[in-house]
């Protein structure tokens, strides 16, 4: 099983808001782990989008517009991207990410369609 | 402006290897880490491994251990990957990244490097 499961697909009108999850593999505890989030469009390398461990330890990317936001679910168990606004410009493949076992691991990213 | 910029397409046949660079320029090379991340197309990053510019020191994916090698010129300001024993499966876009040590802030890219493996 995968360390870090994102849904593959998301579609969300212009306007509102994406809520995009990356659930860890059961036995893996969200809670004090840092998680990373990119951003990739077609023929591009990834973006840093921000990093989130907790509302005290977080940091944005630079020139990431505020609408980008980090949480958790500790219920479920995972990480959390919030788009607020959503703009036709955000339709992108997300990946998060997480450093554990001595290795970065990633998701395998969630396709946002702006519709 | 911090740049790092990637050797061209390659084109090897089965059981070879490839070696791919990353120029860095703009920040001081040896004060941030660089990592490998590939991309086959279609899918999903894979990481393969960091390096640690200052002092050589390398991590890699158990995956790829044994099979990627991690260096760096820092006369040149440039890092390597190579990637042995080449197999179809690894025909990907290889990516090298930038990030401060500990952390997984990859916040500068380069544009990626095409490895073909085809016989």
């Amino acid at each position: 099983q995968a360390v870090l499961t994102q849904p593959s697909s998301l579609s969300a009108s212009p306007g509102a808001s994406a809520s995009l999850t990356c659930t860890l593999r059961s036995g893996i505890n969200v809670g004090t782990y840092m998680i990373y989030w990119f951003q990739q469009k077609p023929g591009s390398p990834p973006q840093f989008l921000l990093n989130y461990r907790s509302d005290s330890d977080k940091k944005q990317g630079s020139g990431v517009p505020s609408r980008f936001s980090g949480s958790k679910d500790a219920s479920a168990n995972a990480g959390i991207l919030l788009i607020s606004g959503l703009q036709s410009e955000d339709e992108a493949d997300y990946y998060c990410m997480m450093w554990h076992s001595s290795t970065w691991e990633f998701g395998g990213g969630t396709k946002l369609t702006v519709l | 402006q911090v740049q790092l910029v990637q050797s061209g397409a390659e084109v090897k046949k089965p059981g070879a290897s490839v070696k791919v660079s990353c120029k860095a320029s703009g920040y001081t090379f040896t004060s941030y880490d660089i990592n490998w991340v590939r991309q086959a197309t279609g899918q999903g990053l894979e990481w393969l491994g960091w390096m640690d510019p200052k002092n050589g020191n390398t991590g890699y994916a158990r995956k790829f251990q044994g099979r990627v090698t991690m260096t760096r010129d820092t006369s040149i300001n440039t890092a390597y990957m190579e990637l042995s024993s080449l197999k179809s499966d690894d025909t990907a876009v290889y990516y090298c990244a930038r990030n401060p040590a500990f952390t997984g802030d990859f916040e500068y890219w380069g544009q990626g490097a095409l490895v073909t493996v085809s016989s």
